[in-house]
């Protein structure tokens, strides 16, 4: 079946330091990609979404391109701040008898220090 | 208010207790959904409504049971639950041909 596979946290890091935070799909058909973040105490909000290979989908500094030939749609920001601290949910979706379905991975909790 | 609303915010029931919880949107949406969202467990997709139809019910225990009324309100009927229910329960909403699904802040709910 369809399913999302991303790396396992937590992931620790510094202030400004480098984020890459792996994602792979498999799944039957084409699927849109989706980043999901989650801040302490509050419900999921969409990051960014790729719905076509190559795409790539960018918010608050965060980027993720939409690659078929690897199934991935990893994670990456430059330079991470305190405020970026939460969990990570990559996902995809298929359309489903009219109403879409979101298939998520499994969360990676970041933690940045300053 | 926008956005996705759920309330309570936070729960605290018996096992033998009967109780509700509500989730509304204000986005215009025709599809809703229910999710559970427990400690180190993938966020689990309980039940989809379109255009006020069950289209999806993943094998819920009948304990939990999904209401809604109309495209911007949704419920979740709840008795004889177990502790092993204690977790975070999500709404969610989305256009019927959008990609994208909004969340509310969630539901804490503890089973005692």
């Amino acid at each position: 079946g369809d399913s999302v596979t991303q790396m396992e946290g937590p992931v620790t890091l510094s202030e400004e330091a480098f984020l890459t935070i792996n994602c792979t799909y498999t799944a039957t058909g084409y699927p849109s990609l989706f980043w999901y973040v989650q801040y302490p105490g509050e419900g999921l909000q969409l990051l960014l979404k790729a719905t076509k290979a190559d795409d790539k989908g960018s918010n608050k500094g965060f980027e993720a391109t939409y690659r078929k030939e690897t199934t991935s749609f990893h994670l990456e920001k430059g330079s991470v701040q305190v405020s970026d601290s939460a969990v990570y949910f990559c996902a995809l979706t298929l359309p489903q008898g009219g109403s879409e379905k979101l298939v998520f991975g499994k969360g990676t909790k970041l933690t940045v220090n300053p | 208010e926008t956005g996705v609303t759920q309330t309570p915010r936070h729960l605290v029931m018996g096992m033998t207790n009967k109780k509700s919880l509500k989730c509304e949107q204000h986005l215009g949406h025709n599809a809703m959904y229910w999710y559970k969202q427990s400690a180190k467990k993938p966020l689990e997709l309980m039940f989809v409504y379109n255009f006020k139809e069950q289209t999806e019910n993943n094998s819920v225990p009948s304990r939990f049971s999904p209401e809604c009324p109309n495209s911007s309100h949704l419920f979740l009927h709840l008795h004889t639950l177990q502790p092993e229910d204690s977790a975070l329960y999500l709404c969610a909403s989305s256009l019927k041909t959008s990609y994208e699904q909004y969340f509310g802040p969630g539901t804490r709910l503890t089973v005692t």
